[in-house]
């Protein structure tokens, strides 16, 4: 089945940039989501990129694919204490009303 | 809008107990999902509901139930608990759209004793 990977944890410190991995073995993959998840809260949904687009930016967020590779970065420009959190990639090949795979999250820890 | 809400946050059973966790969304969405979050193990799938009136089994349903009330409620009922469901779990609704995406409840946090 689908398998979606992401290391489990990564520490920076404020005002640095954070880059956030995920690897994921779909290849029909067409949706590729990044959520965010607070202490004791839900996941909302940061940003969302497809299969057909490189790279897209959202403020301080850039998102990267490498389709070749199937690799899917999330970058974190000024990385602020306000983003600590787990940070959860998903695919699906379909849209987000069919089934979603989801990594097991990275949690970021920003040192003041 | 209230999004999706869960009741209850936290519920504490005994082993073999059985409780049934609620999810509701006011999105009109189509699909309904229930998730269980374990540490290092990210978001497992237990059981979907693509429309009212069907429902489908996800990554880890053993032990699990779920009811399609109606198109803003989807339960999921544990039968007889056991230890191996401590967990959050979560409940997600989502529209039609091929850019839609899914909407999370605030989480159960379940302990079975």
């Amino acid at each position: 089945g689908e398998d979606v990977e992401q290391s489990l944890f990564l520490s920076v410190r404020e005002g640095d940039s954070s880059v956030i991995n995920c690897t994921y073995t779909d290849s029909s993959s067409t949706y590729l989501y990044w959520y965010k998840q607070e202490p004791g809260a839900g996941l909302q949904l940061l940003t969302y990129i497809f299969s057909n687009m490189d790279m897209k930016q959202d403020q301080r967020l850039t998102v990267l694919l490498n389709k070749k590779d199937k690799h899917l970065s999330l970058r974190i420009a000024d990385t602020q204490t306000g983003d600590s959190a787990i940070y959860f990639c998903a695919e699906t090949p379909s849209g987000g009303y069919q089934k979603v795979t989801f990594g097991t999250g990275t949690k970021l820890q920003v040192i003041p | 809008n209230a999004g999706v809400t869960q009741t209850p946050k936290f519920q504490v059973l005994k082993t073999g107990q059985s409780m049934t966790l609620q999810c509701a969304q006011d999105m009109n969405h189509n699909s309904m999902y229930w998730y269980r979050q374990d540490p290092g193990m990210g978001l497992r799938l237990i059981y979907y509901s693509a429309s009212e009136g069907t429902t489908d089994k996800g990554e880890v349903p053993n032990g699990y139930n779920v009811s399609r009330l109606n198109k803003r409620e989807f339960s999921l009922r544990l039968e007889s608990a056991a230890p191996s469901q401590t967990s959050v779990y979560f409940c997600a609704s989502t529209g039609r759209g091929a850019t839609d995406t899914q909407y999370f409840g605030p989480g159960t946090r379940l302990t079975v004793l």
